[in-house]
């Protein structure tokens, strides 16, 4: 499993409270990813990370913003949620560089009323 | 402008029948590109990548520049090949390992 786990894996929240989802490796892995994985939309990037403080926007950034303060943890923040967060929110990272060949984590469900 | 199309949301054979399941991409020139696959309360996982020219569970695909495509294809499905497929291309705006998705096909095999 590469040593990915995110948590919370379920979370209901109400319109306009702030939410952080919490991306943690177990290795010392350069490359994480946040995707949201939406029907009819397949998976999209939100943030991605290639160092420690070190991120940037990926397709479907804004509402998002991302911490990545040492290598093992990546967070994802949505500052006031909205309905239209509500999704399934993967982890990845890459262990071999920039190949393409990621390790996703079990996702994250967020519910937001 | 980037792009990876899978054209089909449900694809639904019974049990030993051929699968194929398309993916077209739009890129400018030498595509990476990749199968996930996620079954049932699974991660999702890489399946192949083209440049390994494997073959993985049975499955094979073949990347056809003329038709921009990479179809994922198994002669015989199983019923344990029920899942959802996604195929992906590398970005090559920058050297940062991102994925472009496709929006997933969910395969469907009955016994």
């Amino acid at each position: 499993d590469a040593g990915i786990t995110q948590s919370p894996r379920h979370k209901v929240t109400e319109t306009g409270t702030p939410v952080t989802l919490r991306c943690h490796q177990t290795e010392n892995h350069r490359y994480m990813y946040w995707y949201r994985q939406d029907p009819g939309h397949g998976l999209r990037l939100i943030h991605y990370s290639y160092g420690v403080k070190d991120t940037d926007k990926g397709e479907v950034s804004d509402g998002y913003s991302v911490s990545r303060s040492k290598t093992e943890d990546f967070l994802l923040t949505l500052e006031s949620a909205t309905s239209s967060q509500t999704s399934v929110y993967f982890c990845a990272i890459s262990v071999t560089g920039t190949t393409g060949e990621l390790f996703f984590g079990e996702g994250s469900r967020l519910t937001v009323l | 402008a980037q792009r990876v199309t899978q054209p089909e949301k449900l694809l639904s054979v019974f049990k030993g029948a051929p699968v194929e399941l398309k993916c077209n991409y739009s890129y400018s020139g030498s595509p990476e590109l990749f199968w996930y696959v996620q079954y049932s309360r699974q991660r999702l996982q890489l399946l192949l990548r083209h440049i390994s020219r494997e073959s993985i569970k049975g499955f094979t695909a073949d990347l056809n520049k003329g038709e921009t495509s990479f179809h994922l294809k198994k002669p015989f499905a199983q019923e344990e090949d029920s899942a959802m497929y996604y195929c992906a291309l590398l970005s090559g705006s920058s050297n940062t390992g991102k994925l472009i998705f496709g929006q997933g096909t969910t395969l469907q095999v009955k016994p």
